[in-house]
């Protein structure tokens, strides 16, 4: 069955260092989500990502995030000055049409210390 | 605005009995709502959505208008259901609202 890879698993950085999370979404999938939970709370939406373009972001997703698609197969969060409430799980997502076939990766464990 | 509630941080039972995962909505329009299931250490798996009226590792939901509910139910638990089930709505985009989600500890 075809999966969302997402790498690192776990990662360590130090406020104020800008750090990237990459994901590989299902090959033949046309939308792209970020989603992040921090400990003990709900997993929040961050933003949707369609035909090389934002098409919807949470009030979380600052000017401090970015996504971006460099190339046919990965999806990538940028954090740029990582703060220590940024410490959470983040999850990408992918779909092909609206929410039928929402995949999502086994995610990235955020640590700014 | 969109919003789900999932009262119980933790609900235990023994095998064999059987399940109720309770879970309200908010939404003005005509949501579409799903059940996700995390098992330990194991990613979001969609578990069944209203829609599809489907039973899966039999877990059944209806969706009650009515009451704003969309309440997951198993007649028997067994000690493999033992996970995080979240409630998710979506209000007619692709964004998925999640409730806080519940831990099912199925005791033998």
């Amino acid at each position: 069955e075809p999966e969302v890879t997402q790498t690192p698993s776990h990662q360590v950085t130090q406020m104020g260092q800008e750090v990237i999370l990459r994901c590989v979404p299902i090959s033949n999938h046309l939308y792209f989500y970020w989603y992040r939970q921090i400990l003990g709370q709900k997993v929040e939406f961050l933003v949707s990502f369609y035909n090389n373009e934002i098409s919807e972001k949470s009030e979380i997703f600052d000017d401090q995030f970015s996504v971006e698609r460099p190339d046919g197969s990965n999806f990538t969060l940028k954090i740029r000055s990582t703060k220590l409430e940024d410490s959470a799980m983040y999850f990408c997502a992918s779909s092909p049409k609206g929410t039928d076939g929402y995949t999502f990766g086994s995610g990235t464990r955020l640590t700014v210390v | 605005a969109q919003r789900v509630t999932q009262p119980e941080k933790l609900l235990s039972v023994f095998k064999g009995a059987p399940v109720e995962l309770k879970c309200n909505y908010s939404y003005s329009g005509s949501p579409e709502l799903f059940w996700y299931v995390q098992y330990s250490r194991q990613r979001l798996q969609l578990l069944l959505r209203h829609i599809s009226r489907e039973s899966i590792k039999g877990f059944t939901a209806d969706l009650n208008k009515g009451e704003t509910s969309f309440h997951l139910k198993k007649p028997f638990a067994q000690e493999e259901d033992s996970a995080m089930y979240y409630c998710a709505l979506t209000g007619g985009g692709n964004k998925l609202t999640f409730g806080t989600g519940t831990q099912l500890k199925v005791e033998l």
